[in-house]
């Protein structure tokens, strides 16, 4: 079985500063990982994506993750945090050697970016 | 304009009811998903479909049906047997785990 862990409900975070939103995973394979973003009320975006080759990936609006296989963990990043980012963000997981394209998600951290 | 498209965006029901909801994409992709997602709780999966004609029970199908008669389609009916199903529904396409979003439908029970 897979599972997805994002321990803090809420992150707050003034402008400018770093932002940090974090994921742990389980799976019995190796990891497909995967962050979104939801905005009120919408569907979920994608951010970026972890398949294989560097840790450290980047996505889309200057995030970024580092992969840490001993530690399990895909967090997920942003040097200078902007207000625009406030939304609900979800860790997303599929073990590859799992059959179809099942995802199993975090129960999503909400960013709160303060001016 | 490609993508997926959820209607209706708002959707209220009376208890006791049966109501669909619709997913409709113009990608030409073969799995389709639906999860449900409410507040603290991410989002679960639903059904899913990997192709026309087939699909499988998520973790939270109780209550829910789907069916998959064309390529393009995949309604959720959520029947009277949903013992809660006030929520935030969401379709979606999935390819080797990338997952492409429908705007989603807020499901309201009044």
């Amino acid at each position: 079985a897979q599972s997805v862990a994002q321990p803090e409900d809420q992150v707050n975070v003034a402008e400018g500063n770093p932002l940090t939103v974090k994921c742990t995973y389980s799976v019995s394979g190796n990891p497909y990982l995967f962050w979104y973003v939801q905005y009120p009320n919408r569907g979920l975006q994608f951010l970026l994506k972890y398949i294989t080759g560097d840790n450290l990936v980047k996505g889309s609006y200057g995030f970024e993750a580092e992969f840490n296989k001993s530690q399990t963990s895909f967090h997920l990043k942003k040097p200078s945090a902007l207000v625009s980012d406030s939304a609900l963000y979800f860790c997303a997981v599929r073990d590859i050697k799992a059959a179809g394209n099942k995802l199993t998600f975090g129960g999503g951290t909400r960013v709160l970016v303060k001016p | 304009d490609g993508g997926i498209t959820q209607s209706p965006k708002y959707l209220f029901r009376k208890e006791g009811q049966n109501v669909t909801l619709s997913c409709e994409q113009n990608l030409n992709h073969d799995a389709m998903y639906w999860y449900r997602q409410d507040p603290g709780q991410g989002l679960r999966l639903i059904y899913y479909s990997q192709i026309v004609n087939d699909f499988q029970k998520g973790d939270i199908a109780e209550g829910y049906s789907v069916s998959r008669e064309k390529k393009e389609s995949f309604p959720l009916t959520v029947t009277s047997a949903q013992k809660n199903p006030t929520a935030f529904y969401l379709c979606a396409i999935v390819d080797r785990g990338f997952a492409f979003f429908g705007q989603g439908t807020r499901l309201t029970v009044v």
